[in-house]
């Protein structure tokens, strides 16, 4: 266990939808990451949050964004969903913000229909 | 982009012989290296890290190599296991804090 809780786990939803994914990082992790896991992709970098604020922003859509609270927990949300959006999303958390380990949830699987 | 999932280079191993994982990273700035293992339903688990200072680190069963002048990283695990069957992960980390991922080795132990 990674101490990296994400909810929920599956998501089923429609074309055109707006979906709202959340992460609680691992306590006393500041940071917080999203990554996107599809098959013709792989796993790629989002967005990051340190502390509340963004720190780095990686291939993240217009149509999706995202924020980090007061109490460190972090929602990614994605608008205006499209077929292609089908994927895995991951949430990872570390201590400070840069050149350290990663520690990941076991994702959402979001499924558009 | 890089595939994963039904195109990945795949590595079949005997139950306590050693296995050797290789990745090529592509950013001579990169700093940071990371190896991730990731089990079917699972998010990436961290194995082992290293710096770009570094050329050679151990842990536990593993250990991880680092050729900066040919941009190689490999990871090498001791008397593998039928748990260590799973998808192993390079990444890459910059002073830009973007994490790029490899493609991933599926790695299949068989008793």
């Amino acid at each position: 266990d990674s101490g990296v809780t994400q909810t929920p786990k599956h998501l089923i939803t429609a074309t055109g939808q707006r979906v709202t994914l959340r992460c609680s990082p691992r306590s006393g992790d500041l940071s917080v990451y999203w990554y996107q896991q599809s098959l013709d992709q792989g796993l790629q970098f989002l967005i990051q949050y340190y502390n509340g604020e963004e720190r780095a922003k990686g291939n993240i859509l217009e149509r999706f964004s995202a924020q980090q609270f007061p109490d460190l927990h972090s929602e990614l949300n994605l608008s205006s969903l499209e077929l292609g959006d089908s994927a895995l999303y991951f949430c990872a958390s570390s201590v400070g913000h840069s050149l350290e380990p990663q520690h990941f949830g076991d994702g959402t699987r979001l499924s558009i229909l | 982009g890089e595939s994963v999932g039904l195109h990945l280079p795949t590595l079949s191993v005997q139950e306590g012989d050693n296995s050797i994982i290789n990745c090529a990273y592509s950013n001579s700035a990169s700093d940071y290296f990371i190896w991730y293992k990731q089990e079917s339903g699972k998010g990436p688990q961290f194995i082992i890290d290293i710096r770009s200072n570094m050329d050679k680190r151990q842990g536990q069963r593993v250990t991880v190599l680092l050729n900066k002048t040919v941009k190689h990283l490999s990871l090498q695990i001791a008397a593998t296991q039928p748990g260590d069957s799973a998808v192993y992960f390079c990444a890459e980390m910059g002073d830009n804090n973007d994490m790029r991922f490899g493609a991933g080795t599926r790695l299949t132990v068989k008793p």
